[in-house]
C-alpha cells in the first residue's frame, strides 16, 4: 500500500535561512509525487509535482524538490525562507493511473522567526 | 483561471441532522474527489467519481453518500451527523486523461454541535 512519511512534525527557521522538508514514500513503482501547502484555515495549494523526467522539479514561490528513487525520497527545499512561508506542508503520493486518490503525509508545520 | 468551487464555505449543524456539501469542478475536469481533514490531521480520502461513476472509495462512513451529476458537479450528503464529523471537507478535481494532478477547492468547514 502507498504511504508517505514526513519525519519532522514541526520545523522552525529564521527568515532568510534555507529550508529542507523531508518526505519519504512507500510505493511499488514510480509514483506521482506532490507537495502541497496549507495556510491556517485555508485550502491546499499545489507547490510542485513530479511525474517523470528531470528529478529536480521547480515549483511556485521559489520552492524546488528532488526525487531520489534510491532513497524513496522527495524532499522540498527553498534557499531563503520568507515569513509568509509559515504554513503546513504536505507531501503526497498518487498512482500513475487516472482518477486515483492522493495519499497525504502527516504534514510538517513550518514556523518562521523574523 | 477558474478554480474548484465549494459551497457552502461554512456550515453549522446539530447532532443527528443532515448536511449537503457541493463541489463544482474546474471546467472540463471530469473527475472529482472528496477528502476530509479533521482538526490537526492530514486530509483523508473519502470517495471519488469519474464520469458520474464511483471510481474509488476510502474511509467514508456509511452515513455519507455522494454522487456526481451530468454537469460533473458533485454532492456529498451526510446524515445522522456526529460531533466527530466536524472537519474541513475538500473537493478536488482533475482531468482523467492526465496529467492527473488534483486541484483542490477552498474547503467547506463543517461544525457539528
Amino acid at each position: 500500500a502507498q504511504s508517505v512519511t514526513q519525519p519532522d512534525i514541526h520545523i522552525t527557521v529564521s527568515e532568510g535561512a534555507s529550508l529542507e522538508l523531508r518526505c519519504n514514500y512507500s510505493y511499488g513503482a514510480t509514483p506521482y509525487l506532490f507537495w502541497y501547502v496549507q495556510s491556517p484555515g485555508q485550502g491546499l495549494q499545489l507547490l510542485l509535482k513530479y511525474f517523470s523526467g528531470d528529478t529536480l522539479v521547480q515549483g511556485i514561490k521559489g520552492f524546488e524538490a528532488e526525487f531520489k528513487r534510491s532513497q524513496s525520497s522527495f524532499n522540498l527545499r527553498k534557499p531563503s525562507v520568507h515569513w509568509s512561508d509559515a504554513a503546513e506542508y504536505y507531501c503526497a503520493v498518487g498512482k500513475k493511473t487516472s482518477y486515483d486518490k492522493v495519499i497525504f503525509g502527516p504534514g510538517t508545520s513550518l514556523s518562521v522567526i523574523p | 483561471a477558474a478554480g474548484v468551487i465549494q459551497s457552502p464555505r461554512h456550515l453549522i449543524k446539530e447532532k443527528r441532522e443532515t448536511a449537503t456539501l457541493k463541489c463544482y469542478p474546474i471546467p472540463r475536469h471530469d473527475t472529482v474527489y472528496w477528502y476530509q481533514q479533521g482538526p490537526g490531521q492530514d486530509p483523508q480520502f473519502l470517495i471519488s467519481f469519474y464520469e458520474k461513476m464511483q471510481s474509488d472509495k476510502g474511509s467514508i462512513p456509511d452515513r455519507f453518500s455522494a454522487q456526481q451529476f451530468s454537469d460533473y458537479h458533485s454532492e456529498l450528503n451526510m446524515s445522522s451527523l456526529e460531533l466527530g464529523d466536524s472537519a474541513l471537507y475538500f473537493c478536488a478535481s482533475s482531468i482523467s486523461r492526465g496529467p492527473y494532478e488534483q486541484y483542490f477547492g477552498p474547503g467547506t468547514r463543517l461544525t457539528v454541535t
